[in-house]
């Protein structure tokens, strides 16, 4: 079965850059598209990001001056990297899978990762 | 501020039936599939419901969703303390293109 485990710094300095890595296990990397989602502490889901195996990405608009989803087909991983973190991109961040994409839109993300706390703070 | 609209909260005693509703509009659930998700307490979101009304292998058919134009809505039958949790809906929204995916705010499930 497919598995998503995120792993990176627990703890940013304001300013800084938020690096995460999902590893992908139990399937190939070089299918479905694959996502980035995080949630504040006490708060719900925002989606961040998703890029597909050759590259090609799609950022949530609030966040694309800020964020850099990349893939690594090698070692079966995708990465985030969110600039210029504050205060409020403390959050847990979840990796997920989304079941497909079409030209228009995407269907649900399925499975997530267990997640992952960043905190921000000096 | 989330971009589809959930209650809060919604409650109801072991074995009854309970239905979450999703209001959006017609650049998301207008217009794409709608998804469900639960949330156990300190766990990652699990997806209950895809494609409006699809349910994943493993998802029992105690749970069930529904669309009808900009509203979504997912129903929970025979209720157990189990389903206690935080229930999300979530779609794509095509306002932009590329689209981006959307969620609601949430609605925690108290069972009484």
């Amino acid at each position: 079965q497919v598995q998503l485990q995120e792993s990176g710094p627990g703890l940013v300095k304001p300013s800084e850059t938020l690096s995460l890595t999902c590893t992908v296990s139990g399937a190939s990397i070089s299918t479905y598209y694959w996502s980035w989602i995080r949630q504040p502490p006490g708060k719900g889901l925002e989606w961040i990001g998703y890029i597909y195996y050759s590259g090609s990405t799609n950022y949530n608009p609030s966040l694309k001056s800020r964020v850099t989803i990349s893939v690594d087909t090698s070692k079966n991983q995708f990465s985030l990297k969110l600039s210029s973190v504050t205060a409020a991109d403390t959050a847990v961040y979840y990796c997920a899978r989304l079941r497909y994409c079409t030209s228009t839109s995407c269907s649900a993300f399925d499975p997530w990762g267990l997640g992952t706390l960043v905190t921000v703070s000096s | 501020q989330s971009v589809l609209t959930q209650p809060p909260s919604v409650s109801a005693a072991p074995g009854q039936k309970v239905t979450i509703s999703c209001s959006g509009s017609f650049s998301n659930i207008g217009n794409n599939y709608v998804s469900w998700y639960q949330q156990l307490p300190g766990t990652a979101p699990k997806l209950l419901i895809y494609d409006n009304n699809k349910r994943p292998s493993g998802i029992p058919d105690r749970f069930s969703g529904s669309k009808s134009g900009t509203s979504a809505t997912l129903g929970i039958t025979g209720l157990q303390t189990g389903d206690e949790a935080d229930y999300y809906c979530g779609t794509w929204d095509s306002s932009l293109t590329p689209g981006g995916g959307v969620f609601g705010g949430g609605t925690k499930l108290t069972v009484l």
